[in-house]
């Protein structure tokens, strides 16, 4: 089974700290998302990254940076939290070709306080 | 079925009851759609999904239609079970030029009831 892990369920982190979410995937796929999840705004794209130190912004980039070191993780770092910043995200993954589906991690719940 | 808003929408059905959850998707270009499902403190999972090259597809108890004239996209559930409770999302993508980047519809809550 595809196998995608976020670091952490659930943080809580003060306004201006610089944060790091970590995802790994283990099924060798090229494609690795971060998405961020609000109430009745579905899920919408951060960044994505198609191969190692390659990114793309996606929807909705600002105040969030990305690094892919190493194929199969995938970090999404805020440099300077805000309040704003609290939601959900959801680390996913694919392969570049073909047509296949995305699959999730659990998700990290972030409050900023 | 979907709209724009903070409000999502809902269905609720009682147990054995079909269910049909409703998607109207963004880009005519979109050749590939995901149906996932979401359950309280999970990550999306995928359900089914299908081509642009086809207007039906079937799984275990699921049925994807396309109509891409009206770019329109449903999932019905057959003998809907209380373990389908859940909010349910329909996701496009373009796979000629989007790396396979997935664009989410708001999603639709569906309740079932014992």
């Amino acid at each position: 089974d595809v196998k995608v892990t976020q670091s952490s369920r659930y943080l809580v982190k003060r306004t201006g700290e610089k944060v790091f979410l970590e995802c790994v995937q283990d099924m060798d796929h090229e494609n690795m998302f971060w998405y961020r999840q609000d109430p009745g705004l579905g899920l919408r794209l951060i960044y994505f990254s198609y191969d190692v130190k390659m990114k793309e912004k996606g929807d909705i980039p600002e105040g969030y940076s990305v690094s892919r070191e190493k194929k199969e993780r995938f970090s999404l770092i805020l440099e300077s939290a805000s309040t704003n910043q609290t939601s959900m995200y959801l680390c996913a993954s694919s392969w570049i070709v073909g047509y296949t589906e995305a699959f999730f991690g659990q998700g990290t719940r972030l409050t900023v306080v | 079925g979907e709209s724009v808003g903070l409000h999502l929408p809902t269905l609720s059905v009682q147990e054995g009851d079909n269910s049909i959850i409703n998607c109207a998707y963004s880009n005519s270009a979109s050749d590939y759609f995901i149906w996932y499902k979401q359950e309280s403190g999970k990550g999306p999972q995928f359900i089914i999904d299908i081509r642009s090259n086809m207007d039906k597809r079937q799984g275990q108890r699921v049925t994807v239609l396309l109509n891409k004239t009206v770019k329109h996209l449903s999932l019905q559930i057959a003998a809907t079970q209380p373990g389908d409770s859940a909010v349910y999302f329909c996701a496009e993508n373009e796979r000629g030029t989007s790396y396979g980047k997935l664009t989410f519809g708001q999603g639709t809550i569906l309740t079932v009831h014992p």
